[in-house]
């Protein structure tokens, strides 16, 4: 069955250093969607992506979409505190979706 | 507030009990999803739910089962319980909406098994 592989599982930063995350798929995906959880809280939806190359930006979050449809990155620029906590990427393929394990980011002031 | 109602919150419980978690999605999502989240882990993807027939599984073990119900509810059991059984279950209903195929989490039921 379809996997999601996400690395790194920890990042810690110092605030206004760089962060990026990686998700890569077993098989082709209809899109990926990238989702933060606060610590003590529940995922929360940020993006989808669903064409091949696709490159969307949320203020200082970049999300990419690569050319085969089978890997993602997020990318934050200058983290500041209110950024910890653990971001998800998730395939979705045929009405499944699986979800990486999470890097789960610190960031020290 | 996502929408999706877990219940309940927080469980504790015993070595070799049983235990049902529930799952109210979002209203007219057909799909539900159950994960479980151990103590700074990952999601654990366990099984999801479609309009009240399973889709797909993950790594759930036996001594687990779920089911939707025609309401859409679901349900997930968990039985001979394990202390590393313990862990936060989350449920997240999906739906194809404006910003892509979305899924909302509960806030998650955190067993607690001693």
């Amino acid at each position: 069955g379809q996997q999601v592989m996400q690395i790194p599982q920890y990042q810690h930063v110092q605030e206004g250093e760089d962060f990026t995350t990686y998700c890569n798929s077993s098989t082709t995906l209809s899109n990926i969607q990238w989702y933060k959880q606060r610590p003590g809280g529940h995922p929360v939806f940020l993006i989808q992506l669903v064409k091949s190359g696709e490159v969307k930006k949320q203020k200082r979050l970049t999300f990419q979409f690569g050319e085969a449809k089978k890997n993602s990155s997020l990318h934050i620029t200058a983290t500041q505190t209110t950024d910890v906590g653990t971001y998800f990427c998730a395939g979705h393929n045929n009405n499944d979706m699986r979800f990486g394990a999470g890097t789960r980011l610190t960031v020290k002031p | 507030d996502s929408g999706v109602t877990q219940t309940p919150k927080h469980l504790i419980t015993a070595t070799g009990q049983r235990v049902t978690l529930r799952c109210s999605p979002r209203s007219g999502d057909l799909s539900v999803y159950w994960y479980q989240q151990s103590l700074d882990q990952g999601l654990q993807f366990l099984i999801q739910y479609y309009n009240g027939e399973e889709r797909a599984k993950g790594n759930i073990l036996e001594r687990f089962s779920a089911q939707q119900f025609p309401d859409l509810h679901s349900e997930l059991n968990l039985s001979s319980l394990e202390l590393g059984d313990s862990a936060l279950y989350f449920c997240a209903s999906s739906v194809l909406g404006v910003r892509g195929t979305e899924a909302f989490f509960g806030q998650g039921t955190r067993l607690t098994v001693v």
